[in-house]
């Protein structure tokens, strides 16, 4: 068990840039999920797979965020055109489900400045 | 909605000694899970303790226990024998089907 891995763990980019990140989640983990965390404030939920199938989308994915776990292992998140209010720390997660249902591990995170 | 109030911004404590987290949150699940987890400066989020809703016996984990109440909807932290290494940010969060609703968070300082 690696445990969760994220990355890059630091990205700066420019306003209007297009950003990628990716998650590795624990191997036989079925659930792969996705917070923000802006400072000072907690996470907060942006989307989950189950195997390939994302099944959830909270209110703060925008149509410029996108999320693919094509194989249903790693997953990949997406920021277009990015603002500088999309400066957080992108958190990835993984849980098992049938065992530990509700209890997620997460990975380092990947902290993403928009100059 | 779920919602998850950590009402201590930042709390201290000296070495050895005890301290203790609050707690409180709104569902209208019947069934669902608490949790603690610990996010030290510049290092992942890591799971400190949980507790299911129907149980009535409170979790420990070594250093750590919880005082769920759940008539009163809160779920304080208990950390006993404080260590240098406690020092980090405690996340409260629920989870009754996927996402987990974390509060603000409680800073801990522990001082020498």
């Amino acid at each position: 068990d690696t445990g969760v891995s994220q990355d890059p763990r630091h990205k700066i980019t420019k306003r209007g840039q297009n950003v990628t990140f990716r998650c590795d989640p624990i191997s036989e983990h079925n659930r792969l999920y996705w917070y923000r965390q802006t400072l000072g404030q907690g996470p907060e939920f942006l989307t989950y797979f189950q195997n390939e199938a994302q099944l959830e989308k909270s209110r703060l994915l925008s149509d410029r965020f996108s999320a693919e776990r094509p194989k249903g292992s790693f997953s990949t998140l997406e920021i277009q055109r990015t603002e500088q209010g999309d400066s957080a720390m992108y958190l990835c997660a993984s849980s098992l489900v049938d065992r530990d249902f509700y209890e997620q591990y997460f990975g380092p995170g990947t902290r993403l400045t928009v100059t | 909605a779920q919602t998850v109030t950590q009402s201590q911004p930042e709390m201290s404590v000296q070495e050895a000694e005890t301290v203790t987290l609050s707690c409180t949150y709104d569902t209208s699940e019947s069934d669902y899970y608490l949790f603690w987890y610990k996010q030290p400066p510049s290092r992942q989020m890591i799971l400190v303790i949980r507790q299911e809703a129907y149980k009535q016996q409170n979790a420990t984990e070594n250093r750590f226990s919880v005082n769920f109440q759940k008539a009163a909807k809160s779920f304080s932290l208990k950390i006993s024998d404080s260590q240098l290494g406690d020092a980090a940010m405690y996340f409260c969060a629920i989870n009754s089907g996927y996402a987990l609703n974390f509060g603000k968070g409680t800073s801990l300082l522990v001082t020498p």
